[in-house]
Formats: C-alpha cells, sequence, structure tokens
C-alpha cells in the first residue's frame, strides 16, 4: 500500500526529548520530510532529509533515516512547550497518477509538551 | 511574500449551495494542491495541478472541481455541498519540476474551515 504511519500521541514533559517516529512505503522516495501543524494553523515545513542520507541535524532538531527498515524518526531536544502541535511525516511520490512531485502523508502525531 | 493565500478562512454553507475557495500563490510555483483534513484521516488529496494548464484527480475527488486560473491561482469548487464535505481545506503549493530538477517540498496557505449543514 501507499500508507505512511505514524503513532497517534506522544506525551513528554518539559525539557526532555521527544521522538516522534514514522514508516514509509516507497523505497524509491527522493526526499522525506516533516511538517508541524500548529492549533488552528496550516503546515509548516520543518526539515527534510534527502534519501541517500542516514542523518540531518538542524539545531534542537535531528532526523533518522533508516532506508533498510524504511523507518525516519524526528528528535526534538529539550522540548518546550511551544513545541506542542502535530507532525507530519512525508514521502515524496515519484509518480502519482502520472505527474511529478507529490506528496504521501501520515496522518500526524499529536505532540503534547506537560510543564 | 504573501506565500500561499486562502479566501474566505471560515465558510458555512446549506446543504445544496455551492461555493468556491480560492488560492493563491506568490512565489512562481509550477505546482499546486488542494486538501482537505478531517480528524484521524490526516491530509487527503483532492486534486492537483503540476503545471499551468493541467489539473488532475487526488484521492477524494468526487463533488469537486478544480480551475488551475493563471499560475498563481488554484480555485476549488463545491457544486453542491453535502455535510461530508464538512472539512478544512488546504491549498498547497511546490516549485515541481523545473527542467531536470524536481523540487517536492509543499508550502501550505492557512486553509479554510468549512461547515456543510
Amino acid at each position: 500500500g501507499e500508507d505512511v504511519e505514524q503513532s497517534l500521541f506522544l506525551s513528554v514533559r518539559e525539557g526532555d526529548s521527544s521522538v516522534i517516529n514514522c514508516t514509509y512505503t516507497d523505497s524509491s522516495s527522493t526526499y522525506l520530510y516533516w511538517y508541524k501543524q500548529e492549533p488552528g494553523a496550516g503546515l509548516q515545513l520543518l526539515t527534510y532529509i534527502f534519501s541517500n542520507m542516514d542523518m540531518k541535524q538542524d539545531q534542537r532538531l535531528t532526523v533518522l533515516l533508516n532506508k533498510k527498515d524504511k523507518h525516519l524518526s524526528l528528535r526534538i531536544a529539550d522540548t518546550q512547550t511551544g513545541d506542542s502541535a502535530i507532525y507530519f511525516c512525508a514521502e515524496s511520490k515519484g509518480n502519482y497518477g502520472g505527474s511529478q512531485g507529490n506528496l504521501i502523508f501520515g496522518k500526524g502525531t499529536k505532540l503534547s509538551v506537560k510543564p | 511574500n504573501a506565500g500561499v493565500t486562502q479566501t474566505p478562512k471560515f465558510q458555512v454553507l446549506k446543504t445544496g449551495q455551492s461555493m468556491t475557495l480560492q488560492c493563491a500563490q506568490d512565489m512562481n510555483h509550477n505546482s499546486m494542491y488542494w486538501y482537505r483534513q478531517d480528524p484521524g484521516m490526516g491530509l487527503r488529496l483532492i486534486y492537483y495541478s503540476a503545471s499551468e494548464g493541467t489539473t488532475d484527480k487526488g484521492e477524494v475527488p468526487n463533488g469537486y472541481n478544480v480551475s488551475r486560473l493563471n499560475k498563481r491561482e488554484f480555485s476549488l469548487r463545491l457544486e453542491s455541498a453535502a455535510p461530508s464535505q464538512t472539512s478544512v481545506y488546504f491549498c498547497a503549493s511546490s516549485e515541481g519540476a523545473r527542467g531536470l530538477r524536481i523540487s517536492y517540498e509543499q508550502y501550505f496557505g492557512p486553509g479554510t474551515r468549512l461547515t456543510v449543514t
């Protein structure tokens, strides 16, 4: 199938690290993405990783990619209450209905950060 | 740059009414998308336009039509609204294919919250 799977909820304490996991299906996906959605807002691109990389770090964010297992994770260090949001994983789909450039999104993981 | 803008922000319709959701982007992107977001369902692609002059169905096109008016604008029309179309609608754009390169990252508008009674 074409599903991108994520757990639906994650709860952490302020200051801890958060790890959000995702599994994808298409081994030919070129790029994998993490988006953040705050309440009442659209999706905001957080970071992405090219499929020939294992890891990408960007300030408090670390993305790990295990291409063999088709597993992607997003680690947020020193999680703050402002990180509370829904996080979506997405894989690029080379050809979707004959066109290029589309993304397949997971259902999102709701991260709750408790003070 | 405003990025991706959507109008209206909120709308309430009665069953059977029609309306058009507007979307515009100022990033000179080739590709544009319409999604709906429902609780527990994530984002589902309704229609997309890979480039000006083309449109294609996504995962859930029934009950909708689209128009790629020009490179900037991509509208979504509900001809006869049904309660099942109560949702949050997002428009997005991406650079798409440019020469030999494809850029996949999508940029989203703030959404239109539609209720059909």
